[in-house]
């Protein structure tokens, strides 16, 4: 099946530094990824859809100079958190869609998360 | 009111019994309909697929969607403890990108 590869799968950073996140699709090429948050006990917030060879698309209420994403190639979108504040902490999950299948209704699959950790 | 209502739990059960976690959503243009299971700091990993109304089965997994009372149910049959996790349902408009999920239900199978 198709296999999404989210590095790093923890970092720990200090208020106001840097942080990229990457996610590779491994089997598949991904036009379209996905980027999303996750609070402890909560539904997953989608955050910006990440588009091959042009911009991000942000989700209403998302800073865009803040989480930064770059998707240079067909297998690979980065997350940047910019000055990263305690409050940005919290788990990052990226997915992808193996459009091989049903196209844009084939289902997301998931990388397994980055617990990022502001202090 | 939100999109997609699923009860959070805890929900505790006897290693072997029949689990039935259940979703419902208000909006009727959801399509395609999802469950997914989320280990411990973990990603989620994709369990049922499905598209039309009826059930659709997978090893000790059934999926049920019934759209006329917008309601979708994931049943596993013979739990184990390795099903502890917590389950997503999630669905999408045809055509659309975004996926809009439940909470997630925790589901603990005991020995």
């Amino acid at each position: 099946g198709a296999v999404v590869s989210q590095h790093p799968s923890r970092v720990i950073c200090k208020s106001g530094t840097s942080v990229k996140i990457e996610c590779r699709s491994l089997d598949f090429q991904a036009t379209t990824m996905f980027w999303y948050r996750q609070f402890p006990k909560k539904s997953l917030m989608l955050m910006a859809t990440s588009n091959e060879g042009s911009k991000a698309t942000y989700e209403q209420g998302v800073e865009k100079d803040k989480f930064l994403i770059n998707h240079a190639s067909l297998t690979l979108s980065t997350l940047t958190v910019t000055s990263a504040h305690p409050e940005d902490s919290s788990f990052y999950i990226c997915s992808a869609r193996d459009l091989s299948g049903q196209g844009s209704n084939s289902p997301l699959h998931f990388g397994n998360g980055t617990r990022l950790t502001v202090t | 009111q939100k999109e997609v209502e699923q009860d959070p739990g805890p929900l505790s059960v006897p290693e072997g019994a029949i689990v039935s976690l259940n979703c419902t959503y208000s909006n009727s243009a959801f399509q395609y309909f999802m469950w997914y299971r989320q280990y411990s700091r973990k990603g989620p990993e994709l369990l049922m697929y499905t598209y039309s109304s009826g059930n659709k089965e997978d090893g000790r997994f059934t999926a049920q969607v019934d759209k006329s009372s917008k309601y979708i149910s994931l049943f596993i049959r013979d739990s184990q403890p390795s099903d502890s996790a917590t389950y997503l349902c999630a669905m999408k408009k045809g055509g659309g990108n975004k996926l809009t999920f439940g909470t997630g239900t925790q589901l603990k199978v005991e020995l």
